[in-house]
């Protein structure tokens, strides 16, 4: 139990493009979900929190106008990297708690490696 | 300022022998802290969770220990093997609700 899943796994897009990366949680329902992004060799820094049906609560330092997140259900969340640029190559993870479950524990998704040309 | 450190160093140990990972932290006064292992290109997995209350917690090969007059945790893996080889990641509690800060990890090679 406890699945969270990520789309896509990879991809490569050209800069000045907006990709849009799912996660979702698929055996239980998400009081809130996390993104995060983490540069090789580097720990998770943790952009944005997020919950249903409420504005996302930012990171100091991330820009809100250029990762857009959406939570639009209890088991999806999105983010949106708006005109991408090769500084924002990097792999990001989603991770969720759970309503049911304990909320202490975050299961995370497989994570997205975004390359930008 | 606020830091969570682990070994940046890779820790290099024999099969069979016990693994002992480090996650000292300052400025922090975390409610719990985890431990995640992660495998290259993939997620962190959750391994263990330990409450500030808490002195030790075990499950199967892993233990544990938080000492938060000393502000560190130390992570154990006993009788190690190759499929124990990954980054070990250490977490704080640090804000409201269920919000993590990471450490930088510390990857542990097992050889045979």
């Amino acid at each position: 139990g406890a699945v969270v899943s990520q789309h896509p796994s990879r991809v490569i897009c050209k800069s000045g493009t907006s990709v849009k990366i799912e996660c979702r949680s698929l055996d239980f329902q998400a009081t809130t979900m996390f993104w995060y992004r983490q540069f090789p060799k580097q720990s998770l820094m943790l952009m944005a929190t997020s919950n249903e049906g409420s504005k996302a609560t930012y990171e100091q330092g991330v820009e809100k106008d250029k990762f857009l997140i959406n939570h639009a259900s209890l088991t999806l969340s999105t983010l949106t990297v708006t005109s991408a640029h090769p500084e924002d190559s990097s792999f990001y993870i989603c991770s969720a708690d759970s309503q049911s479950r304990t909320q202490e524990t975050q299961y995370f998704g497989p994570g997205t490696r975004l390359l930008v040309l | 300022s606020q830091k969570i450190e682990q070994n940046s160093e890779a820790l290099n140990i024999q099969e069979g022998k016990t693994a002992t990972l480090t996650c000292n932290y300052t400025n922090y006064s975390p409610a719990y802290l985890q431990w995640y292992r992660q495998d290259p290109g993939r997620g962190p997995v959750f391994l263990l969770l330990i409450r500030e209350n808490e002195k030790e917690k075990r499950k199967e090969r892993l233990k544990v220990t938080f000492d938060t007059t000393l502000k560190q945790s130390l992570f154990h893996i006993t009788a190690s093997q190759p499929a124990d080889s990954a980054t070990y990641l250490c977490a704080l509690n640090t804000g409201t609700a269920s919000k993590l800060t990471f450490g930088t990890g510390t990857r542990l090679q097992v050889t045979l």
